[in-house]
C-alpha cells in the first residue's frame, strides 16, 4: 500500500524567509494530495488540496506543487511569520475513504 | 457553526473497562473516520465510514469497534481497553465526490485517552 514520507527533522527558519516542506509518496500517483496544519494537542486544519492534473496551487502565502514524475509534493510558505510555527501534514486518499497521512514536519519560524 | 464534536475530551480508565468515545458532525457529511495519533507514528486511521451502515477498517482497527447508524454520529468503542491504546484520538468528517474520494477533512478537537 501507499506510504507517505515527510521530513521527520524539524525545519527552523528565520521570519520573512520561505519555508519549503516535502511530501513523497511511494507507489501510484493519488488523485490528489492534501496539506494540513496541526498545532500541539489540536486537530489538523485543512490548508490546500492539489489534484494530480494540477501542477501548482496557491492560497495567499501558501503554494503547493505536485510532481507525479518525482512522486512528490512541495508545500511553500512565503514571507513566513512566527505564527506559522506548527506541524504540517500531507495526506492522500487511496480511494474509498482509506486515508494515509505523513508523520508531519514541524516548522519553527524565529523572529 | 460547522463543527465536529468529540466527547469526552479527556479520559483516564483502567484495563478492560469498556468505553465509548462519541463523535458528531453537523455538516451532513457522508464520510466519517477515526484516527489515533502517537508520537513518532503520526496519524493512523482506525476505521472509516463512507455512509450510514457502511464501515471499513483502516490501518489499525484491532481492539476497536465502530457503528454508523445515523449520518451525524460515529462512535468509537473500546470493548476491553489496554494500555497500548493510550493515545490521542481524532474524529473527522468529510463530504465525498462522485468518484468515490473524500474531500476536505474536518477534524474534531481530539480525545486524550489514558488506559492504566
Amino acid at each position: 500500500s501507499q506510504k507517505i514520507e515527510q521530513n521527520s527533522e524539524a525545519l527552523n527558519i528565520q521570519e520573512g524567509k520561505t519555508a519549503t516542506l516535502t511530501c513523497n509518496y511511494t507507489n501510484y500517483s493519488p488523485a490528489y494530495l492534501q496539506w494540513y496544519r496541526q498545532d500541539p494537542g489540536r486537530g489538523p486544519v485543512f490548508l490546500l488540496l492539489i489534484r494530480e492534473n494540477e501542477k501548482e496551487k496557491r492560497k495567499e502565502r501558501l503554494k503547493v506543487t505536485f510532481d507525479t514524475t518525482l512522486k512528490q509534493s512541495l508545500f511553500h510558505i512565503t514571507a513566513s511569520q512566527p505564527a506559522d510555527s506548527a506541524t504540517y501534514l500531507c495526506a492522500l486518499d487511496e480511494m474509498g475513504g482509506k486515508l494515509i497521512f505523513g508523520q508531519g514536519t514541524e516548522l519553527s519560524v524565529k523572529p | 457553526e460547522a463543527q465536529v464534536t468529540q466527547n469526552p475530551r479527556y479520559l483516564i480508565t483502567v484495563t478492560g473497562k469498556k468505553l465509548t468515545v462519541t463523535c458528531s458532525q453537523n455538516m451532513n457529511h457522508e464520510y466519517m473516520s477515526w484516527y489515533r495519533q502517537d508520537p513518532g507514528l503520526g496519524l493512523r486511521q482506525i476505521y472509516y465510514s463512507m455512509n450510514v451502515e457502511v464501515t471499513d477498517k483502516g490501518d489499525v482497527p484491532e481492539g476497536y469497534k465502530v457503528s454508523r447508524k445515523e449520518k451525524r454520529n460515529f462512535p468509537l468503542i473500546l470493548e476491553s481497553p489496554s494500555p497500548n491504546q493510550t493515545s490521542l484520538y481524532f474524529c473527522a468528517s468529510s463530504s465525498t465526490t462522485s468518484g468515490g474520494f473524500t474531500d476536505t477533512q474536518y477534524f474534531g478537537p481530539g480525545t486524550r485517552l489514558t488506559v492504566l
